[in-house]
């Protein structure tokens, strides 16, 4: 039973274009939501957070969405830089309501290609 | 400030055998995590140590086991080696309730079971 869905495996786009990455959960536990990025042979590092007391977080060249009621989140990144290349995760967890432990489920990812 | 360090990176074991991957957490961090990563996966949560205790635990059996040394440093045990074990083990260090909540990953132990 996956809680967190990325459904698109793959994404392609031209540099300097928006790259929209979308994830879906099933859990109304999750309370938290990050977004993680790994390049091959480097371990996932954190990108960016919200909590699900807002609709909207940014932090530069990055924005994430979270539309509760439909039990999605988005990734933006504009504009779309060659490095930006990588996995990208989602990951939940149930930071404020859940049990003593932070533990955080991830998604299968989305290999994003920023193409030149 | 040092980093997640893992060891080995790469390790061949047979079936049957067992395993001790070693982790090396942040500075200053209190609280470490340790998943499983299959190809093509993401990261599943195998269990979280904090204050050398384990308080979490994911859908992994017992042959799955750790500890947590006062200086914040961990190892993952892994008993009775299957073929399905083959994965990339990744530790992950953390300060337990600071927000935003960030988990800084390690490189990776890359698991191969013959």
């Amino acid at each position: 039973d996956q809680q967190v869905k990325q459904n698109s495996p793959s994404l392609s786009v031209q540099e300097g274009r928006i790259s929209i990455l979308n994830c879906d959960y099933t859990n109304s536990m999750f309370d938290y939501f990050l977004w993680y990025k790994k390049y091959p042979a480097e371990g996932p590092t954190f990108l960016i957070s919200i909590s699900s007391i807002k609709d909207k977080n940014e932090d530069g060249r990055f924005t994430v969405f979270l539309n509760k009621s439909a039990k999605h989140l988005s990734l933006h990144i504009v504009p779309s830089q060659p490095g930006d290349s990588a996995v990208y995760f989602c990951a939940a967890s149930a930071l404020y309501t859940g049990t003593s432990y932070d533990k955080v489920i991830f998604g299968p990812g989305t290999s994003l290609s920023v193409i030149p | 400030e040092t980093g997640v360090t893992q060891s080995p990176t790469h390790l061949i074991k047979t079936r049957g055998q067992q395993v001790t991957l070693r982790c090396s957490s942040q500075s200053g961090h209190n609280t470490v995590s340790w998943y499983q990563q299959a190809l093509g996966q993401g990261p599943q949560f195998i269990f979280q140590y904090y204050r050398e205790e384990e308080n979490g635990r994911g859908n992994f059996p017992p042959r799955f086991s750790g500890l947590q040394f006062p200086n914040y440093s961990s190892e993952l045990n892994v008993n009775a080696l299957e073929l399905d074990d083959s994965a990339l083990y990744l530790c992950a260090s953390s300060v337990r309730g600071e927000v935003p909540y960030e988990q800084y990953f390690g490189p990776g132990t890359r698991l191969t079971v013959t």
